[in-house]
């Protein structure tokens, strides 16, 4: 059974600091994503990541894979108060079915 | 080109009435998910179709939900009786289908359902 393990679930940093989120999930997986959510909004998709070795980024977020130790970093750069938000990892199960997220990571940066 | 289209936006409810959320995904988009978010947690899938069949069903509590997807386009997601656990946000999301897998989801506003 796939399962999906976020950390961690609440961090308060200052802005300008760097900071990297975990998640680890427990079997094979065909993609994995990085979602936003601001609180009473929707889920915003911030990177998809298909293969092992696969980074991407955006501003001040870069996301990376390994699916040999089943594990993908959030990493943040010199954050700012904007990037306050929940983000979630969520891990594709093989042949595309039953998407499991995880617990999300609480994020709030201190101005 | 238009999101996820979900109404109502809000909902309040007795427990042991019933409710029905309708859905409207990306034009052209295959697959259609449906997620359980209660406060403070992730996103649970409760069904996932592709096109007009389910590919999984397994976290539906299939003795008061149901969810069809008529035509392969719009979808309902019902629940009957409903029970106060049953209080959450209802979101549905819709993705390209790329040979077996899906592309990243697209999510739509969510439904807010009280049950008192």
């Amino acid at each position: 059974e796939l399962k999906v393990e976020q950390n961690p679930l609440f961090l308060s940093m200052q802005e300008g600091k760097n900071y990297t989120i975990y998640c680890n999930y427990s079997t094979t997986s065909d993609r994995l994503y990085w979602y936003r959510q601001d609180p009473g909004k929707s889920l915003e998709s911030l990177f998809v990541l298909l293969s092992n070795g696969a980074v991407k980024q955006e501003g001040r977020l870069m996301a990376s894979l390994d699916t040999k130790a089943r594990l993908s970093t959030l990493h943040i750069t010199a954050a700012v108060h904007d990037l306050s938000a929940t983000y979630f990892c969520a891990v594709e199960g093989t042949g595309g079915f039953k998407t499991i997220f995880g617990a999300g990571t609480r994020l709030f940066v201190k101005a | 080109e238009a999101g996820v289209a979900q109404s109502p936006r809000y909902k309040i409810i007795e427990k042991r009435q019933s409710v029905a959320f309708w859905c409207n995904p990306i034009s052209g988009h295959a697959t259609l998910y449906w997620y359980q978010q209660i406060l403070g947690q992730g996103p649970k899938l409760l069904i996932q179709f592709q096109n007009n069949g389910v590919v999984d069903d397994s976290q539906l509590p299939k003795d008061r939900f149901s969810a069809e997807r008529l035509k392969g386009v719009d979808s309902t997601l019902k629940i009957q009786p409903a029970k106060l656990e049953d209080s959450a946000v209802y979101l549905c999301a819709s993705s390209q289908l790329q040979g077996m897998s899906s592309y990243e989801q697209y999510f739509g506003p969510g439904t807010r359902l009280t049950v008192t």
